[in-house]
């Protein structure tokens, strides 16, 4: 199975201050048939089910807000929060979805500071 | 607008089997694949299957193998998962959803989430 492994665990961040995630793959999740690589990210909010923000590595869902965006590529990849917003709190997951089973990260935990 | 709606909480001692509904509503049940995933307390997310509502078809997690059942009513747009042999460590909440895109097991809409604890 690909091992994902997300960094920090946790993160405070100030109000409109920019949030840094990381998310290593043990092995590359790029499918090199369409240059995609097989990486979502998802914000999951206490008492809720995870939501989808960002796919194919850096592609943001509809109606997600432009401060989220997404990078990386091949094992690296990044979730960033260009100005973060007081409902922004909650839980991140990376996972990959180019080899079954698919794999998530253990989350990272981003609080205001 | 995709809805799954789950069922309710449930105890069990260990050693028995549960079942956990989904019920799907606002897309066609029968073209959307469907997964189960589990969130032990505090923990991360672990895919446990995946089921197609038109045929039935399941494959599961290697861990799980043995234990899980994956079933389908397409009559109510129902699918079911029933896990047996139930130990502590299965205490989890446990997540139907809908792959996004056919083929890619990313998800785009989930169930509420059903608690099941284990526990003499």
């Amino acid at each position: 199975d690909i091992v994902m492994n997300q960094s920090p665990d946790s993160l405070a961040v100030s109000l409109g201050e920019r949030a840094t995630i990381n998310c290593k793959s043990s092995q590359s999740v790029l499918n090199r048939s369409n240059n995609k690589d097989y990486l979502v990210w998802y914000q999951q909010k206490p008492g809720q089910p995870p939501k989808v923000l960002i796919h194919s590595a850096s592609t943001r869902e509809s109606g997600v807000p432009d401060r989220f965006s997404g990078g990386g590529s091949g094992t690296d990849f990044t979730l960033t929060i260009s100005s973060l917003q007081a409902e922004d709190v909650a839980v991140y997951y990376c996972q990959q979805y180019y080899v079954t089973p698919c794999t998530f990260g253990q989350g990272t935990k981003v609080e205001i500071k | 607008q995709v809805q799954l709606v789950q069922s309710g909480a449930e105890v069990k001692k260990p050693g028995a089997s549960v079942k956990v509904s989904c019920r799907a509503s606002g897309h066609t049940f029968s073209t959307d694949h469907l997964h189960w995933v589990r969130q032990a307390p505090g923990q991360g997310l672990e895919w446990m299957g995946i089921i197609s509502p038109k045929s039935g078809s399941t494959s599961y997690a290697h861990k799980l193998q043995g234990r899980v059942i994956l079933t389908r009513d397409p009559s109510t747009s129902t699918v079911y998962m029933e896990l047996s042999s139930l130990r502590s460590e299965d205490t989890a909440v446990y997540f139907c959803a809908r792959e996004a895109v056919r083929g890619l097991y990313y998800f785009d809409y989930w169930g509420q989430g059903t608690l099941v604890t284990v526990s003499s």
